[in-house]
């Protein structure tokens, strides 16, 4: 069974620096592009960035990029998002999203979702 | 940059009827096109891929057709679990760019 369980939400001061994370079980980790997803509240989806199986090439949405750092440890299948100088727009639901090729496409599989709140 | 636009933002429908959904790519995307149902509170689920191809377990009262910038998303007499957000995403090259969205609504 695909499983991906996100974790390491929080509630950070505007300017600041989260990590979170995405431990994904039941599938070949390596093979598969992943995204990251976002969804504010009340808001739509937003698509955020995106890695390929290597971890070789990342891509990023022009709100994030520059200030978000997406990577992967293929050996423990975790997926990570570094968020430097987070703003309040950021303030979101964080999608962990399993892609169904090595370079990336449609979405089959979803995580809950982390929320990351940035206030003062 | 390419835009994906969904309309209408709000579908008024009764159960039983019939519901059409349109996206619109800015720039072709041939038929690299998925469609999403998201319910309140639930993760996203893949409906269709390739415009067209419902995913695993899909009823077939749902079709999505269209190709190039032009899509839509059919559901044939809907059903009351079918009162959700339908979100378009395209996925021939990065960044996989979402539609902002269609509430369908009772």
């Amino acid at each position: 069974e695909v499983q991906l369980l996100e974790s390491g939400g929080d509630l950070v001061q505007p300017g600041g620096s989260l990590r979170v994370s995405c431990a994904v079980s039941g599938f070949t980790f390596s093979s598969f592009a992943m995204s990251w997803v976002r969804q504010a509240p009340g808001k739509g989806l937003e698509w955020v960035s995106g890695i390929t199986g290597s971890g070789d090439s990342t891509f990023y949405a022009k709100s994030v990029k520059g200030r978000f750092t997406v990577s992967r440890d293929n050996s423990k299948n975790v997926l990570f998002l570094q968020m430097n100088s987070l703003r309040e727009d950021d303030t979101a639901v964080y999608y962990c999203a399993k892609t169904t090729s090595w370079t990336g496409s449609k979405i089959d599989y979803w995580g809950q979702g982390t929320l990351v709140i940035v206030s003062s | 940059e390419l835009v994906m636009t969904q309309s209408p933002a709000t579908l008024s429908v009764s159960p039983g009827e019939r519901a059409t959904l349109s996206c619109r790519a800015s720039q072709s995307v041939s038929t690299n096109l998925a469609w999403y149902q998201q319910k309140p509170g639930q993760a996203p689920r893949l409906l269709i891929y390739g415009a067209s191809t419902r995913a695993t377990n899909i009823p077939a009262r749902f079709t999505g057709s269209g190709s190039g910038t032009e899509f839509t998303l059919t559901i044939s007499s809907l059903q009351s679990e079918d009162f959700a957000v339908y979100y378009c995403q395209r996925y021939n090259i990065w960044p996989h760019t979402f539609g902002g969205g269609t509430r369908v609504e009772i």
